[in-house]
């Protein structure tokens, strides 16, 4: 069975630091590209960050680049978000998803997800 | 950067009715880059349709996808109760919808 368990989540002030990280099981982790998406309490989906089965690249949404870094270690099936500088608009569940990659792009696997609460 | 939007943002229905949904993007994409996802309240998002029209492992017949260019839809033939939810697409593994919640007339 296919699971994604993410972790880290909490409360942390204006400007702070997070470190979330998602550990896989039941499928092989490094023939993915492992993403992060967050969701703002009452809010839509918001894809955040993903990254290359083999790491050599990463991409971000332009609301957190230069703040977060995603990284992978596939011989440990798991995936990290480093958050720094954080704000408040940065609040939200944040799920960890699989996607094949290729020509049919899909989010087949998600986490159940972990709180992130960014508040003075 | 591609641009999705959804609508309606809200829809009424009561079950056995036929839900249309609508994902418009902001240029021209190619179907395959596609997919839709179903959420309820409290749980992850969950894989309905990849592809534009291709339907995920275990999701049932009467959801379907359709739609090319700029134009797609998500089609669910008769509403069953555990149908009510929140819908999303998604182009190229990134960018999602706003989201349009089908919920009880």
């Amino acid at each position: 069975e296919v699971q994604l368990v993410e972790s880290g989540g909490g409360l942390v002030q204006p400007g702070g630091s997070l470190r979330l990280s998602c550990a896989g099981s039941g499928f092989i982790l490094s023939s993915y590209w492992m993403n992060w998406v967050r969701q703002a309490p009452g809010k839509g989906l918001e894809w955040v960050a993903n990254i290359k089965p083999d790491g050599s690249e990463r991409w971000y949404v332009d609301s957190v680049k230069g703040r977060f870094t995603i990284s992978r270690d596939n011989a440990k099936s798991s995936l990290s978000l480093q958050m720094n500088n954080l704000r408040a608009e940065d609040t939200a569940l944040y799920y960890c998803a699989t996607d094949p990659g290729g020509y049919y792009p899909r989010f087949e696997y998600w986490g159940q997800g972990t709180p992130v609460t960014v508040s003075s | 950067e591609i641009v999705l939007t959804q609508s309606p943002g809200t829809l009424s229905l009561s079950p056995g009715e036929r839900a249309t949904l609508s994902c418009r993007a902001s240029q021209s994409v190619t179907s395959t880059y596609l997919a839709w996802y179903q959420q309820k309240p409290g749980q992850a998002p969950r894989l309905l349709i990849y592809g534009a029209s291709s339907r995920a492992t275990g999701i049932p017949d009467r959801f379907s996808g359709s739609g090319s260019g700029t134009d797609f839809t998500l089609t669910i033939s008769r509403l069953e109760p555990e149908d009510f939810a929140v819908y999303y697409c998604q182009h190229r593994g990134s960018s999602f919808g706003g989201g349009t919640k089908v919920e009880f007339k």
